[in-house]
């Protein structure tokens, strides 16, 4: 079965230069997160999108921005990039709508290795 | 405030032991969702389970146990006959209203031959 498909798996960035992260979902799934997990800690929900519209935000920097486009990819801009930004970006999908927010089965990719130098 | 709480931070146990996850939550949604993951050292999650709030039926998968309790806010993981490749990071998850999820800080699994 298709699963959510990320990239790049890996990426280098130094001090102040800009990032994309690129995430596919499942076909047929029109939701999205985004969440960073820095070294030892737990993932922290970013931001998410439903039918190519934000639909919930949570500690996502100002530095970073984030859209779904038409085809249901979805595309996380960080920039400005500090050693804090260092981490995996997990994203993670499911199919929406809000009889399917109350059943809420999140797939998550592979994540992104972010590292700043 | 953390809404899901794994008091342990890492647990170390031998080959063929039994060991048992904690995991407490808060939320005042009476429609939730509890969630296990595992995240291996390569740092993929792996799904284990969900458990919607209205289903307080206890599952078993394999060596796997899952056992919720509403009246302690609880939703313990066990692990039965413990191997090697269990050795991971174990998350904790709830989500309030089929929305985000939000972790617990994790319990570092060492199981050693």
């Amino acid at each position: 079965a298709a699963g959510v498909i990320q990239s790049p798996r890996h990426l280098i960035k130094e001090k102040r230069e800009t990032a994309t992260l690129k995430c596919y979902p499942i076909p047929r799934h029109d939701t999205v997160y985004w969440y960073q997990q820095g070294p030892g800690q737990d993932p922290q929900f970013l931001i998410s999108f439903y039918e190519k519209m934000q639909s919930d935000k949570g500690s996502i920097p100002d530095r970073f921005s984030a859209q779904q486009f038409s085809d249901y990819h979805s595309e996380l801009n960080m920039s400005s990039l500090e050693l804090g930004d260092s981490a995996l970006y997990f994203c993670a999908s499911s199919s929406g709508g809000e009889g399917a927010r109350l059943y809420n089965e999140q797939f998550f990719g592979p994540g992104t290795r972010l590292t700043v130098l | 405030a953390q809404k899901v709480t794994q008091a342990q931070t890492e647990i170390s146990v031998v080959e063929k032991e039994d060991v048992t996850l904690d995991c407490v939550y808060e939320t005042r949604d009476t429609t939730y969702y509890l969630f296990w993951y595992k995240q291996p050292p390569s740092g993929e999650l792996v799904f284990l389970i969900r458990r919607n709030s209205f289903d307080e039926q206890n599952e078993i998968s394999g060596r796997y146990s899952w056992n919720f309790q509403k009246s302690t806010s609880s939703f313990n993981f066990t692990i039965t006959a413990s191997q090697v490749v269990d050795s991971a990071v174990y998350f904790c998850a709830l989500s309030e209203s089929g929305y985000a999820l939000n972790f617990g800080k994790g319990t570092s699994l060492l199981v050693t031959p």
